[in-house]
């Protein structure tokens, strides 16, 4: 069964400096890759999502992350991060086998300090 | 659009009572979702609705649960009866059809306490 590893459930980052915030998948033929954000006392809003083409995927609010078959990894950067940034990130799969599930990772929280 | 809307926020309730969650979606959406989160196991898909019939309630975690879409604008998750280990924090999301990649609108959730 498709699965997804956060292995960071925390990471703490300096405002204005970069950050990574890493996802791997269990193999499969094809997948349909994708990270959400939640902020405090809200649902999940879309960031990005990785479909096919292109490896390097842009998003809301700054943030990217590449794609890398070989590795099954789809990590999560952005150049320089803001306070605002502070929220819990979840990577998230829809296996290519025509499955409607999304299958999350158990999330990373994000702590931007001043 | 007001996006995915849940009642209530929160709701506190006591072992063994009925608690029912209530979720409308995006108009023009026909797909519905319900997931919990917990610290424990994450989120989890509990069960979804194409058109208004239910197509997967594997995730659905035993009797105790049902869920029910009368209509293109509204569902319900009832719990009865509830139990502490209930507790979490249930969302409701909605898609439109087509490429099951489209993207999933998430409600703001119902926070549940069950004491």
């Amino acid at each position: 069964a498709q699965s997804v590893t956060q292995l960071d459930s925390q990471v703490p980052v300096f405002e204005e400096a970069p950050v990574e915030l890493r996802c791997n998948y269990s193999s499969s033929v094809s997948v349909y890759l994708f990270w959400y954000v939640q902020y405090p006392n809200q649902g999940l809003q879309l960031l990005l999502k990785y479909l096919s083409g292109s490896t390097l995927v842009k998003g809301i609010n700054g943030f990217e992350a590449e794609f890398n078959k070989s590795q099954t990894s789809f990590h999560l950067r952005k150049p320089s991060v803001h306070i605002s940034d502070t929220a819990e990130y979840f990577c998230a799969v829809i296996p290519g086998d025509s499955s409607y599930k999304l299958i999350f990772g158990s999330g990373t929280r994000l702590l931007v300090r001043p | 659009d007001a996006g995915v809307i849940q009642s209530p926020r929160h709701e506190v309730t006591e072992m063994g009572q009925e608690v029912t969650l209530r979720c409308k979606p995006i108009s023009g959406h026909d797909y519905l979702f319900w997931y919990r989160q917990t610290m424990m196991r994450g989120l989890e898909l509990l069960i979804y609705f194409n058109n208004n019939v239910p197509i997967d309630d594997s995730g659905m975690p035993e009797d105790r649960f049902s869920a029910k879409m009368p209509n293109a604008s509204f569902s319900t998750l009832k719990i009865q009866p509830s139990e502490p280990r209930d507790s979490a924090v249930y969302f409701c999301a909605s898609r439109s059809s087509g490429s099951h990649y489209n993207e999933q609108f998430f409600g703001p959730g119902t926070r549940l306490t069950v004491l």
